[in-house]
């Protein structure tokens, strides 16, 4: 299978600064990239799809302004977690797919705390 | 309103026994019916996944069953290990490459 890579695995930072997450494509190009947040025990919810070259969209609740993505080359998506505070600590996962018929390919996940 | 109900939220079977995890959806324009294995600290990775015009797919452990009047489908691990302790989610999504809704997650611990 694909394989999809995203740095850090884990990021401790403080309130007030801002993180970004890369979300890389090691072995094919990816038109689309979805970007998920999970809290402990919960579910997986979607944050944001990505499509290179053109802005994100949004789901509904989530602040874009706060959560910026970046999907400048068919194999790198960033997310950057501006002016971060305490309750954005959370599990941020991205997915990314070929396109078409292709399955979505996820990446190991990015541990953020927020002190 | 949750697009995807999933049951039941923890589950525990003995080594050998068959797993059963269930979802049932409400729209009808879903077409992608896959399910996910997560361990701790880990993303999800698929496991098996399911469209509308076929009732089971089977590989290897894993089997999908589907049932497209009731708007239900469920996975059935046989011959559960421990290894297969995990979180497990359904999902669908409406085409392959589309974004993903999850099911509320079934934690499985498989005892020896």
């Amino acid at each position: 299978g694909a394989v999809v890579s995203q740095h850090p695995s884990w990021v401790i930072c403080k309130s007030g600064t801002s993180v970004k997450i890369e979300c890389r494509s090691l072995d094919f190009q990816a038109t689309t990239m979805f970007w998920y947040r999970q809290f402990p025990k919960q579910s997986l919810m979607l944050m944001a799809t990505s499509n290179e070259g053109s802005k994100a969209t949004y789901e509904q609740g989530v602040e874009k302004d706060k959560f910026l993505i970046n999907h400048a080359s068919l194999t790198l998506s960033t997310l950057t977690v501006t002016s971060a505070h305490p309750e954005d600590s959370s599990f941020y996962i991205c997915s990314a797919t070929r396109g078409g018929l292709s399955e979505a390919f996820f990446g190991q996940g990015t541990r953020l705390t927020v002190v | 309103q949750q697009q995807v109900k999933q049951s039941p939220q923890s589950l525990i079977v003995q080594k050998g026994g068959i797993s059963i995890i269930n979802c049932a959806y409400e729209n009808t324009a879903f077409d992608y019916f896959p399910w996910y294995q997560q361990f701790p600290g880990k993303g999800p990775a698929l496991l098996i996944a399911i469209r509308p015009d076929v009732s089971e797919k089977k590989e290897g452990r894993f089997t999908i069953s589907f049932n497209k009047s009731a708007k239900q489908f469920s996975l059935h691990i046989m011959d559960s290990q421990p290894g297969d302790s995990a979180t497990y989610f359904c999902a669908v999504s409406t085409g392959t490459a589309s974004k993903l809704t999850f099911g509320t997650g079934t934690r499985l611990q498989v005892t020896l």
